[in-house]
């Protein structure tokens, strides 16, 4: 089948630490892939991407990480703040315009 | 202008009611969605338009229906719900490009079903 799931649905960190948020997807024929980020009462906002012919691509504090031998996906934030805080979902895009998202991983700050 | 909206912000209705939810975006996007997301879960696909037509329909019930009046607006039109519809409605856009396309997300209706 195809899918796109999460590891683990918590993950409390310390603010000033990194985070890292995973994600496993089975369909190895996927290309591309999203990182979006929801806050509570908000749609999903988008946060990086990148393409299966990339291994890594980093923007503003945010990492993503793409092995591909284990289907693996991971999103890494950098000196997390506590607007961090939110809801994260890795999706596939799988072509036709067909976005498929993951089950989402809560991402709480400690002071 | 990379902003999707949605109207209204929350709707409550009656199970005998027709209420019609409607997105909006100025960004020249040429695919727009409907996505259904009930509480701690992610966004279900149920909808896709591409250049005004109807590509993708999730196996979605008939008591949903959705319109594509032109390339910015989008509706979805409901009719005969029931309580286990209540979610939050959420629109998208996107270009229409082969494999990459990033969704614009708005900010979702809040439908509750009574």
């Amino acid at each position: 089948g195809e899918s796109v799931g999460l590891h683990l649905p918590t993950l409390s960190v310390q603010e000033g630490d990194n985070s890292i948020i995973n994600c496993a997807y089975s369909n190895s024929a996927s290309d591309y892939f999203i990182w979006y980020k929801q806050e509570s009462g908000k749609g999903p906002q988008f946060i990086i991407d990148i393409r299966s012919n990339m291994d890594k691509r980093q923007g503003q504090r945010v990492t993503v990480l793409l092995n591909k031998t284990v289907k693996h996906l991971s999103l890494q934030i950098a000196a997390t703040q506590p607007g961090d805080s939110a809801v994260y979902f890795c999706a596939e895009n799988k072509g036709a315009q067909k976005l498929v998202f993951g089950q989402g991983t809560r991402l709480t700050i400690n002071p | 202008d990379t902003e999707v909206t949605q109207t209204p912000k929350h709707l409550v209705m009656g199970m005998t009611n027709k209420k019609s939810l409607k997105c909006e975006q100025h960004m020249g996007h040429r695919a727009m969605y409907w996505y259904k997301q009930k509480a701690k879960k992610p966004p279900e696909l149920m909808f896709v338009y591409s250049y005004e037509k109807l590509s993708i329909n999730e196996s979605v019930p008939s008591r949903f229906s959705p319109e594509c009046p032109n390339s910015s607006l989008l509706n979805l039109h409901l009719h005969a719900l029931q309580p286990e519809d209540s979610a939050l409605y959420l629109c998208a856009s996107s270009q229409v490009l082969v494999g990459e396309t990033e969704a614009f997300f708005g900010q979702g209706t809040r439908l509750t079903v009574v």
